[in-house]
């Protein structure tokens, strides 16, 4: 049974930076894209981007294009989402999903759990 | 981006009660499209994809139609376990989600 193992949840400050984990556990990782949602407090969700687990390539939201990066570490099967510049409207939960269909970008069926997020000085 | 309108934002239904969630994208999006459920405090659930397809294990009373730049989410008889957000996702172009629709 696949699992997305997120880490722990982050107080930032403005104007620094977090990165935020997502290990896929009792599947396979290379061929299926990794989305980042996130989800701020009673609002609605998200698409920050995503990235196909063997590939080096990103695909990012206009929104945040220069501002997020997405990575992967194919030997640790896990996925990576930094954000910079951090104000306090990205306080927010961040999901990380997987794709249900093997090298797209469509939906997805495979959540993990979030990490929250707090940005605040 | 590809904008998609969710209606109503939120509505009051009983248990038993037939349940329409409309969602309508700025541009024609063939049958690309997907509805989630999400309760309080935990991540969503897919429900349909490809716009009428059920995912396996949702319930039948759940059911996804249309095509193009409209789109319905119906629950035919609501349960107790419905109370909940739903969003739409678009997957033509660079994914969206809908505002959702609270149902309680």
């Amino acid at each position: 049974q696949v699992q997305l193992v997120q880490s722990g949840g982050e107080v930032k400050t403005p104007g620094s930076s977090v990165k935020v984990s997502c290990r896929t556990s009792g599947g396979t990782f290379g061929k299926y894209v990794i989305h980042w949602v996130r989800q701020a407090p009673g609002q609605g969700l998200e698409w920050l981007g995503g990235i196909i687990g063997f590939a080096d390539t990103a695909y990012y939201a206009e929104n945040f294009r220069g501002r997020v990066t997405i990575t992967t570490d194919e030997s640790l099967t896990t996925a990576f989402m930094e954000l910079s510049s951090l104000r306090s409207d990205d306080t927010a939960v961040y999901f990380c999903a997987r794709d249900a269909v093997a090298e797209y970008f469509y939906y997805m069926d495979i959540w993990g759990k979030g990490t929250t997020v707090v940005v605040s000085s | 981006a590809i904008q998609l309108t969710q209606s109503p934002a939120s509505l009051s239904a009983s248990v038993g009660d037939r349940v329409n969630i409309t969602c309508r994208p700025s541009q024609d999006i063939g049958s690309d499209l997907a509805w989630y459920q999400q309760k309080s405090g935990e991540p969503p659930k897919l429900l349909i994809y490809d716009a009428s397809s059920l995912y396996s294990g949702v319930p039948s009373r759940f059911s996804g139609s249309g095509s193009g730049t409209d789109f319905t989410l119906t629950i035919t008889s609501l349960q107790p376990e419905d109370f909940a957000t739903y969003f739409c996702q678009q997957f033509e172009g660079r994914t969206t989600f809908g505002g959702g629709t609270k149902v309680e």
